[in-house]
């Protein structure tokens, strides 16, 4: 019973470059949300998609920054011409349904290193 | 704004002796609380979860105060583990229906043997 999955765990990019990080979400989960996490911090939201669909990216940074949750294949967040200060611990979560108490689970994150 | 406290950066118990683990929030409509756990280089692990019409709740050598008066949550170990060595971290709702999360800062615990 696999949880949820990311990847790469770890990316190192030079400023400028373009980072991609998926998450696969547990099975029989249709709702994701992403954080990010700076070094010594908590998590702070970023987006929440269903299959398809952008529910909430209020989150999300104006420019350079995506997501989407497609129908096959995992969710993608993608930062374009990254900065040294992307370099943080990005976590993506999923849950069953949507809304309050709903258990969100963790992955292992993806450490982005920018240079 | 909306936001989630925690009271201490870093929490150094004993083995064997009871932990505590405080948290302040600052929004009175919130109605559900999540426990988290972070060990080094991985990602959150839920531990427990509390509603407002609950003041307590136990689990497996955790427990979970509410006091919705002060609007202060918190987490007991007892018989505290070198396992249990990891950052702790509240989180709530916030207004939101969506389910996203509103994280505190945390709290390192650390264990000594």
């Amino acid at each position: 019973n696999a949880g949820v999955m990311q990847n790469p765990r770890h990316l190192v990019r030079r400023r400028g470059q373009e980072a991609r990080l998926r998450c696969s979400p547990m099975k029989g989960h249709s709702h994701v949300y992403w954080y990010r996490q700076l070094p010594e911090e908590g998590l702070k939201f970023m987006v929440y998609l269903q299959k398809e669909n952008i529910i909430d990216e209020s989150g999300m940074p104006k420019e350079r920054f995506s997501a989407e949750f497609p129908k096959e294949g995992p969710s993608i967040l993608r930062i374009q011409q990254v900065v040294r200060g992307d370099s943080a611990a990005y976590f993506c979560a999923s849950s069953p349904t949507m809304g309050q108490g709903e258990t969100q689970y963790f992955g292992p994150g993806t450490r982005l290193l920018v240079l | 704004g909306e936001s989630v406290g925690l009271h201490l950066p870093t929490l150094s118990v004993q083995e064997g002796d009871n932990s505590i683990i405080n948290c302040a929030y600052s929004n009175s409509a919130s109605d559900y609380f999540i426990w988290y756990k972070q060990e080094s280089g991985k990602g959150p692990q839920f531990i427990i979860d509390i509603r407002s019409n609950m003041d307590k709740r136990q689990g497996q050598r955790v427990t979970v105060l509410l006091n919705k008066t002060v609007k202060h949550l918190s987490l007991q170990i007892a018989a505290t583990q070198p396992g249990d060595s990891a950052v702790y971290f509240c989180a709530e709702p916030g207004s939101s229906n969506t389910g996203k999360l509103i994280f505190g800062q945390g709290t390192t615990l650390q264990v000594k043997p």
